[in-house]
C-alpha cells in the first residue's frame, strides 16, 4: 500500500521514454534474481527473472542486465507507459527458498 | 483460478489478542510462504513451507505460527499481536524454489493498537 512507499527513491520519466531502475543486491553468492512491480495495495507481481550464468535476459518490453563483478542489477523498461507507474524491487536467492528482497524504487510515468 | 488469496484484507487487534490470518492457492502449488512488509523495508520472510505437513522458519518467526495440513491452505496465527507486527502480511506461492515465479496473494494490512 501507499504506506510501504513512503521512504522510496522516485525515478520520474516521460511517458514514451526508457526507464532505468537499479539495484545492488548483497550476496555474492546469489545466483537467482528476480524484479517485481507492486501496485498501489497490491501484491508484488513477477516480471522477468535471471541467472547468474547470464548477463542480460529480454521480456516484453523490459531487459534485466546482471553485472557480478559489481553485484548489480537494473531492469530496463522500454517506451514506458502510465501502467508502468508503481514500485519496483529486485529479490535475489542464493539456492534456497529464502529471498532477499530489496527495498524498492518507485516509478512515475509523467504524461 | 483464483491464485493466491487471503483474508482478511484489514484488520485492527489489540495488544495481546490472538488471530490467524488465512491464505489459499489453488494452483497446486508446493511451495508457500508468508511475508511481512514494513516502510523503507524489502519483504521479509515469516515462514515458509515446501510441501503438506513441512514448514520451517524464515527471517523473522517470533510471535508467528504456521501449519500446512493441505496444499491448499497456509494460514498465518499470530499468537499475542504486538504493536511490532503492525505491518502488510502477503502469502505467497510457487511451484518451485527456482526458476519459478513466487505468485504473490493481496496482502492483509494489520495494525495493532
Amino acid at each position: 500500500g501507499e504506506s510501504v512507499g513512503l521512504h522510496l527513491p522516485t525515478l520520474s520519466v516521460q511517458e514514451g521514454d526508457n526507464s532505468i531502475i537499479n539495484c545492488a543486491y548483497s550476496n555474492s553468492a546469489s545466483d537467482y534474481f528476480i524484479w517485481y512491480k507492486q501496485e498501489s495495495g497490491k501484491g508484488p507481481q513477477f516480471i522477468i527473472d535471471i541467472r547468474s550464468n547470464m548477463d542480460k535476459r529480454q521480456g516484453q518490453r523490459v531487459t534485466v542486465l546482471l553485472n557480478k563483478t559489481v553485484k548489480h542489477l537494473s531492469l530496463q523498461i522500454a517506451a514506458t507507459q502510465p501502467g508502468d507507474s508503481a514500485v519496483y524491487f529486485c529479490a535475489e536467492s542464493g539456492g534456497t527458498y529464502k529471498y532477499i528482497f530489496g527495498t524498492g524504487t518507485r516509478l512515475k510515468v509523467l504524461a | 483460478n483464483a491464485g493466491v488469496t487471503q483474508t482478511p484484507k484489514f484488520q485492527v487487534l489489540k495488544t495481546g489478542q490472538s488471530m490467524t490470518l488465512q491464505c489459499a492457492q489453488d494452483m497446486n502449488h508446493e511451495y508457500m510462504s508468508w511475508y511481512r512488509q514494513d516502510p523503507g523495508m524489502g519483504l521479509r520472510l515469516i515462514h515458509y513451507s515446501v510441501g503438506a505437513g513441512i514448514t520451517d522458519q524464515g527471517e523473522v518467526p517470533n510471535g508467528y505460527n504456521v501449519s500446512r495440513s493441505t496444499t491448499e491452505d497456509f494460514p498465518l496465527r499470530l499468537l499475542s499481536a504486538a504493536p511490532s507486527q503492525t505491518s502488510v502480511y502477503f502469502c505467497a506461492s510457487s511451484y518451485s524454489n527456482r526458476g519459478y515465479e513466487q505468485y504473490f496473494g493481496p496482502g492483509t494490512r494489520l495494525t495493532v493498537t
